[in-house]
């Protein structure tokens, strides 16, 4: 079973621009997640999908992040315009439904640095 | 705030017992679980606990007090391949928090 795919790996650009992140979760799960990892802490969730539907985006600074599921299945997570802030890695994450189970599969992430 | 909150760094010898604890304040608690993540790595699940009690899974077990907002993750034989960041997290359909992370260092 092919695991959660994310691209780019590596994306380096300068503050105020803009910068876009590709998510494809294993096959069948209904849950989608975005995190945001500043290095040394603990995962911040960004925005929970159930199929195409936002379950919870409430940490998600609306004025410049925005992420889409369409069809329920792949994912993108937007930053327009980036602050020196974002630099993290972005985690990608997948479960197979409300009541699969505990269990979340992580992408390798995308490690993001603003200039 | 809803927080969970965990030593920043433990150290242990090759073969010894460690225990990692977590204490939350969160609301809507459902669960806590718990992931590894190596360094440059992704989080990689490791366990869940629903309800009060010890669930153990190889050399990994983890223990849950509702009554005291506090867990623990316990890792039993510890080996090099066990140097790495761990962390609780709320469980539960969504909000999900991760806690602070440890940071477990395995000496030879």
């Amino acid at each position: 079973e092919a695991g959660v795919a994310q691209s780019p790996r590596y994306k380096i650009i300068e503050k105020r621009q803009s910068v876009a992140f590709w998510c494809n979760p294993i096959s069948g799960h209904a849950t989608l997640y975005w995190y945001q990892q500043i290095l040394g802490q603990g995962p911040k969730l960004l925005i929970q999908f159930q199929n195409n539907g936002v379950v919870d985006d409430s940490q998600l600074p609306k004025d410049r992040f925005s992420a889409e599921r369409l069809k329920g299945v792949d994912s993108t997570l937007k930053i327009q315009p980036a602050k020196l802030e974002d630099s993290a890695v972005y985690l990608c994450a997948s479960r197979p439904d409300r009541d699969g189970g505990e269990t979340q599969y992580f992408g390798p992430g995308t490690r993001l640095l603003v200039l | 705030g809803q927080s969970l909150e965990q030593p920043s760094e433990v150290t242990a010898v090759e073969g010894a017992i460690v225990q990692i604890n977590c204490t939350y304040q969160t609301s809507g608690f459902y669960g806590l679980s718990w992931y590894q993540q190596h360094d440059g790595g992704a989080p990689t699940f490791l366990s869940y606990n629903a309800l009060d009690g010890l669930e153990e899974t190889g050399r990994f077990s983890s223990f849950l007090s509702r009554s005291d907002s506090y867990g623990y993750l316990l890792l039993q034989e510890l080996q090099m391949k066990d140097s790495a960041s761990y962390f609780c997290a709320k469980g539960g359909t969504y909000k999900y928090i991760f806690g602070t992370g440890t940071r477990l260092k395995v000496l030879a």
